[in-house]
């Protein structure tokens, strides 16, 4: 069974430095990863998403993730954080070998901007 | 395309009781999700369709939980006899076969 581990349920950092957020996948097929963020009382907004092509993955918003096969990692960063990044970031798996299939969850990491 | 919606996107109802949400897709999605969401957790899949079709169900979807989606565009997940376990947060996803899944904004429930 796939599943995903995000290091740190709270990360906290000051305006302008740099955001890193770390996940960790288990999976027995080449996986889809992805990074999901929610603002609070809304859905989830896709930021990136990495299914087997390039291994540096550009998304919304300045967030990139950079996929580790020898690492099995997926984790997310910014140069320099703004006050509007503050929300809940999920890292997902994807089940199966389509983006269409179901999506596998962490338990999120809640980032908050010091100003 | 105004995305996928919910409703209502607040329900607060007394154990015991059956409650009905609706989801509508992007217009042209064939796939709708449904998963919860407890809180200080990441979403859990509940059920999927592609179309009018249920593929697949979750473990956690128990028999008090029914879902449709009899025209293939807008589905309805039911609770029956709810529990104070089933309070959560209930989302919808919608996809075209092959892309990414779109989040609707989700619908709390609060079960007192």
């Amino acid at each position: 069974a796939q599943s995903v581990t995000q290091l740190g349920s709270h990360v906290s950092v000051s305006e302008g430095a740099l955001v890193l957020l770390r996940c960790n996948y288990s999976s027995s097929v080449p996986p889809y990863l992805f990074w999901y963020v929610q603002y609070p009382n809304q859905g989830l907004q896709l930021l990136l998403k990495y299914t087997s092509a390039a291994t540096l993955v550009k998304g919304i918003n300045g967030f990139e993730a950079e996929f580790k096969k020898s690492e099995t990692s997926f984790h997310l960063t910014k140069p320099s954080a703004h006050m509007s990044d503050a929300a809940e970031y999920f890292c997902a798996v994807s089940e199966g070998l389509s983006s269409a299939s179901k999506i596998i969850f962490g338990s999120g990491t809640r980032l908050s901007i010091r100003p | 395309d105004t995305g996928v919606s919910q409703d209502p996107r607040h329900k607060i109802t007394k154990r015991g009781q059956n409650v009905t949400f609706r989801c509508d897709p992007i217009s042209e999605h064939n796939r709708l999700y449904w998963y919860r969401q407890t809180l200080g957790q990441g979403p859990e899949f509940l059920t999927y369709f592609q179309n009018e079709a249920q593929l697949e169900k979750s473990r956690l979807l128990s028999d008090r939980f029914s879902a449709e989606r009899p025209k293939g565009s807008f589905s309805t997940l039911e609770i029956q006899r709810t529990e104070q376990g089933d309070s959560a947060m209930y989302l919808c996803a919608s996809s075209l076969e092959g892309s990414e899944q779109y989040f609707g904004p989700g619908t709390r429930l609060t079960v007192t």
